[in-house]
């Protein structure tokens, strides 16, 4: 069974076009995340929810929109696409960051959306 | 935040072991050091932490010293599987905390 999965693997759209980026994990975590790896292969962190509520939000465009409809699901809305946004999207879970402790670090990441805008 | 260095890249013949260091020396006494990798065109993996104590589970060992502003994880018969950039992070196990990625070191395992 896969942890946590994405959908799709690949997506290749044109600029200003809107897409979405679908994460489920079946680990029973709390915390979902969804990361960034850009060409140069920086991992940064774009949000976090706890239990369907955002708690980390970097300094990610507004064109972003996560959304969790549960604690299962962490989904990712990004419109109006720019050449920017190709890169790498992974979404990972944990153990409750709110509870804290250390297992909260041991992340679980999905395989990856490979984002590429034309 | 305490900030981590490590070598960008090394070598490593299959079948021998591999020893990762990493320098962390402004690490507080909360701080936990904790290992992922990234195996090229997948999700990074979380392989191990530890606090003060040496660590092992069936991935690898960390041998963090004693005064804990070093560790070293240490994968005991490398193959070529574990050719991946590896990461090696510091966090406090407070507050909503982010994992903060670095540049790793690229470990190449060769035949």
């Amino acid at each position: 069974d896969t942890a946590v999965s994405q959908t799709p693997k690949y997506l290749v759209t044109q600029m200003g076009n809107d897409k979405s980026i679908k994460c489920e994990q079946n680990l029973g975590h709390d915390t979902m995340y969804w990361y960034k790896q850009d060409s140069k292969k920086f991992l940064k962190i774009m949000f976090s929810y706890n239990n369907k509520e955002l708690i980390i939000n970097e300094t990610v465009p507004n064109r972003f929109s996560p959304k969790s409809p549960d604690k299962a699901h962490l989904n990712l809305h990004i419109n109006s696409l720019e050449l920017g946004d190709s890169a790498v999207y992974f979404c990972a879970s944990s153990h409750s960051i709110i509870a804290g402790g250390p297992s909260s670090y041991e992340q679980y990441f999905g395989p990856g959306t490979r984002l590429t805008v034309t | 935040d305490a900030k981590t260095t490590q070598p960008p890249s090394m070598d490593c013949a299959e079948g021998r072991a591999a020893n990762l260091p990493c320098n962390h020396s402004t690490i507080s006494g909360n701080e936990y050091v904790y290992w992922y990798r990234q195996i090229h065109s997948q999700g990074p993996q979380y392989i191990i932490h530890g606090l003060k104590n040496n660590e092992t589970n069936e991935m690898a060992s960390l041998i963090i010293t004693e005064d804990r502003k070093s560790s070293t994880l240490i994968l005991p018969h490398a193959t070529l599987r574990d050719t991946a950039v590896y990461y090696c992070i510091v966090r406090a196990n407070t507050g909503f905390q982010k994992l903060v990625f670095g540049t790793g070191t690229r470990l190449l395992v060769s035949p």
